[in-house]
């Protein structure tokens, strides 16, 4: 593993499954990051972690729920998903805590089709 | 209001001209400033950070200023290569120990031969 990875590529998924979004990455950074991507929006932040054991609402969290179990990994779980959470997911690290002012590297997406 | 704003495009140029992308932001609080690169279809990826003196990276020249809240990304000898969608970043201190990238929705690039 190099950077970041994602997985599943892309899922289409029925309206009201489970799902969980994977994100791992091996630069022992310590925030993660997970973002929806929707044409004519732009990224938006769903939620957060600073350090391995916290996490933290964004700006669009509801309907999603993360934990960060350990550093490498940051999965993103859809509950009971619902066509508007169709989107183009990525996770992203960055090597400080959180604070945003340090590169944030990108993981490949996913992209997620709910009907 | 948004916090990042961008004018979409697309922006549709020859090789070898000078392009100049615009950037507002809301936010007196912001501190830190880049611009990203995102291809179709693959993720972002930082092109530049945007200092307050401004700053050149090849081709590409980066500048900020404060006073009007206004970013700007000129890319000079335009490249096929160059062919993407820049986003206007901007971190945003909201008082806590964390700090938030806001992104812009992009500003679409073709360079044609």
């Amino acid at each position: 593993i190099a950077g970041i990875t994602q997985a599943p590529t892309s899922q289409i998924l029925a309206a009201g499954r489970r799902m969980t979004l994977r994100c791992t990455q091996d630069m022992r950074h310590n925030a993660m990051y997970w973002y929806r991507q929707d044409l004519g929006l732009g990224l938006r932040l769903i939620h957060y972690s600073n350090t391995a054991g916290t996490t933290g609402k964004g700006e669009v969290p509801d309907g999603y729920s993360v934990s960060r179990a350990n550093t490498d990994d940051f999965p993103l779980t859809l509950a009971s998903a619902v066509p508007s959470q169709t989107s183009v997911y990525f996770c992203a690290s960055s090597d400080e805590a959180g604070l945003g002012t340090d590169t944030q590297y990108f993981g490949p997406g996913t992209r997620l089709t709910v009907l | 209001r948004k916090e990042v704003e961008q004018d979409p495009g697309p922006f549709n140029v020859p090789e070898g001209a000078t392009v100049a992308f615009n950037c507002t932001y809301s936010n007196s609080a912001s501190q830190s400033f880049f611009w990203y690169r995102q291809d179709c279809r693959k993720e972002p990826k930082l092109l530049m950070s945007v200092y307050s003196s401004g700053n050149e990276d090849g081709r590409f020249t980066a500048q900020l200023n404060r006073a009007s809240q206004y970013i700007s990304l000129l890319i000079r000898d335009s490249k096929l290569s160059d062919s993407a969608t820049y986003l206007c970043v901007v971190n945003i201190d909201r008082g806590s120990t964390l700090g938030r990238l806001y992104f812009g929705r992009g500003t679409q690039l073709t360079v044609w031969p």
